[in-house]
């Protein structure tokens, strides 16, 4: 069974740009969840999706958003990007919503 | 909220010695999970624990699931140069829109 993917590995951005993240969960997943992790932070919870639906909700500003398609598949948005934004950004699936998570490899967002 | 105290921060020993690490709360866990995740990388399941007094192993890991559901000990056998990483406990509260609560890590460096 494949893992939880996410795409890109690597991004690249500057001050005040957007940015779209995208995670496939685990086959047969309905839960995606996303965390920001720093060195200095460690996991920070953004949000999860179930069913379509953002059912819990981290203390993020506004410009993280996020969605999650029919197929279960899910992306997340940062808009006018700041550079405390610079992070490993990672999903984790599960099958339902109060079973254990299993991460993808993340995403490292870098903003110049 | 919830909080998880994970100890110890880091751990500096030689290749061949044991490990232990745990993580404690002051809310009660229906389940525990250990994670490990190698730099630049996702975390990674190791361990899930789901009934207090469980003891499952994975190889030459170990992890308990203390008897007041409100800690859990890892412990690592005849450490090797691979078991480096940052170890995660993340405690789950079942029937709760809560989101896993996650320790904030041990560092481990195996000398070699």
């Amino acid at each position: 069974k494949a893992g939880v993917t996410q795409t890109p590995r690597y991004l690249i951005k500057t001050r005040g740009q957007q940015v779209t993240l995208s995670c496939s969960p685990i086959s047969g997943h309905r839960s995606v969840s996303w965390y920001q992790q720093t060195p200095g932070q460690g996991l920070q919870f953004l949000f999860e999706y179930f069913s379509e639906t953002q059912r819990n909700k981290g203390n993020f500003p506004g410009r993280f958003s996020g969605r999650q398609f029919s197929n279960s598949r899910s992306e997340m948005n940062v808009s006018t990007l700041e550079l405390g934004d610079s992070a490993l950004y990672l999903c984790a699936s599960s099958r339902d919503r109060y079973n254990e998570q299993f991460f993808g490899p993340g995403t490292r967002l870098t903003v110049l | 909220g919830q909080q998880l105290n994970q100890s110890p921060q880091s751990m500096f020993i030689q290749e061949g010695e044991d490990v232990s690490m745990n993580c404690t709360s002051s809310s009660i866990f229906n389940t525990w999970l250990w994670y490990k995740q190698d730099p630049g990388e996702g975390p990674v399941l190791l361990i899930a624990l789901y009934k207090a007094g469980e003891l499952t192993s994975n190889g030459r890991l170990t992890a308990q699931f203390g008897i007041t559901r409100k800690d859990s000990f890892l412990n690592i056998s005849a450490s090797i140069p691979s078991d480096v990483g940052i170890y995660f406990c993340a405690g789950l509260t079942s029937g709760s829109a809560r989101q896993p609560t996650f320790g904030s890590g041990t560092q481990l460096t195996v000398l070699p």
